[in-house]
């Protein structure tokens, strides 16, 4: 079966510290792999999307950048955390057009 | 660009009571349509999706949704709201060939004794 995984759970980073948030998918190939970050009351931000290996398609312009170096795994960074990049990260896959989208437990980040 | 808008941000019910959470869609096309639920603190959830067909969809915990063209909506609903249901629902859409997922801004459900 499959299963996604996002880590770390919580974050608390200084501001203008590096950040590095992974996520890995078992059980599946070639998933379309997407970034969310969740702040109140703005619901579900899609931040990067990535359909491919090296594909990575970015929603917002903003303080960071995505990567997916394997098949499996998709990367968020940023070089200098804003107080702004706080906020609830989600990782998520689907198989492809108009299918399920499943998502990892989030990584809660707190920049200070 | 797709996107969709769920009017309401707080909604409160009492147990044993009906519910509606709305949401509208912005799509030239009938776009692929899905409800989520996400509990504090976790991930989200599929209920259910419309891609075509019968416009009453079914999904799982005893929610249903309905697609209206004529309004561009497709809102959730639930004949008896349990006390468990109490959490943060998001509608999505996805453009088909761009396989990118947007959601609402969410609904924020509280269930009252």
């Amino acid at each position: 079966s499959q299963t996604i995984h996002q880590w770390p759970a919580t974050l608390v980073q200084p501001v203008g510290s590096p950040l590095s948030l992974e996520c890995t998918v078992e059980g599946t190939s070639n998933p379309n792999l997407y970034w969310y970050r969740q702040a109140a009351g703005r619901g579900l931000q899609l931040l990067f999307y990535s359909v491919g290996i090296g594909q990575i398609s970015s929603e917002v312009p903003q303080n960071l950048s995505a990567s997916r170096p394997q098949d499996r795994q998709f990367i968020l960074s940023s070089k200098k955390l804003l107080l702004s990049d706080s906020g609830f990260y989600l990782c998520a896959w689907s198989v492809g057009t108009g299918s399920e989208a499943f998502f990892g437990q989030g990584t809660r980040l707190t920049v200070v | 660009a797709q996107s969709v808008t769920q009017p309401d941000i707080h909604i409160t019910v009492s147990e044993g009571a009906s519910l509606e959470l709305r949401c509208n869609y912005s799509y030239g096309a009938t776009p692929y349509l899905f409800w989520y639920v996400q509990s504090p603190g976790q991930g989200l959830q599929l209920l259910l999706k419309y891609f075509s067909g019968d416009t009453l969809v079914q999904g799982i915990k005893g929610f249903e949704a309905e697609f209206k063209r004529s309004q561009s909506s497709f809102n959730l609903r639930k004949p008896s709201v349990h006390w468990s249901d109490a959490a943060e629902y998001f509608c999505a859409t996805e453009s088909g060939g761009y396989q990118k997922v947007t959601f609402g801004i969410g609904t924020k459900l509280q269930v009252i004794p």
